[in-house]
């Protein structure tokens, strides 16, 4: 069966400072994933999606970046950390076979940028 | 994207059924209707999904307007743990997620 790992669950950053949240998804190929935010008390926001390795897509201009590495790795970056990062990341993959594909979403990363 | 409007939240007694409506007055022929809901601190899982007709699963149904633009999910018997943020969206293909504002369910013992 296809899981999605994703770390850490919870991460304190000075302003500043950079960032590196991981993804990784095993039991699938060729997978679609994507990096949502969530700030709090608001709605989820999409951040980057990629259909491939070395293919990202970036919604909403900003200081973080993705890359994808590998097939099933999906890494969120930033530089410098400012405090409106802070918020709710999600990772999350599709398969890439047929129309409507469901998403899977991992536990999140609470990011408090102080 | 064509656009959904949801109460921002609800209230059920819980073993009742519950009745969460979506608007979608600009959806389009090929838009297919997504339900996804979120529990506190957890990422979204998906419900359920329709493009005309109704649809059922072991989670909700979903009834659809005859003319697409509204939808309603339908929880048949409310528990403790369906309490969460309850997201209506159109997608089209396999094109990603844009999630709204949603509906907060809450329910009440």
């Amino acid at each position: 069966s296809q899981t999605i790992h994703q770390w850490p669950a919870t991460l304190v950053q000075p302003v500043g400072s950079p960032l590196s949240l991981e993804c990784t998804v095993e039991g699938t190929s060729n997978p679609n994933l994507y990096w949502y935010r969530q700030a709090a008390g608001r709605g989820l926001q999409l951040l980057f999606y990629s259909v491939g390795i070395g293919q990202i897509s970036s919604e909403v201009p900003q200081n973080l970046s993705a890359s994808r590495p590998q097939d099933r790795q999906f890494i969120l970056s930033s530089k410098k950390l400012l405090l409106s990062d802070s918020g709710f990341y999600l990772c999350a993959w599709s398969a890439d076979r047929e129309t409507n594909e469901k998403l899977f979403f991992g536990s999140g990363t609470q990011l408090s940028v102080l | 994207d064509a656009k959904t409007t949801q109460p921002n939240s609800m209230e059920s007694n819980e073993e009742e059924p519950v009745h969460l409506p979506c608007n979608h007055s600009t959806i389009s022929g090929t838009d297919y209707i997504h339900w996804y809901r979120q529990l506190p601190s957890q990422g979204p899982e998906y419900v359920i999904h329709g493009l005309t007709s109704n649809v059922n699963n072991r989670m909700a149904s979903l009834a659809i307007a005859e003319d697409r633009k509204s939808s309603t999910l339908i929880l048949h018997r409310a528990t403790l743990r369906d309490a969460a943020v309850y997201y209506c969206i159109l997608r089209r293909g396999n094109t990603p997620l844009v999630f709204g504002k949603g509906t907060r369910l809450s329910v009440i013992a």
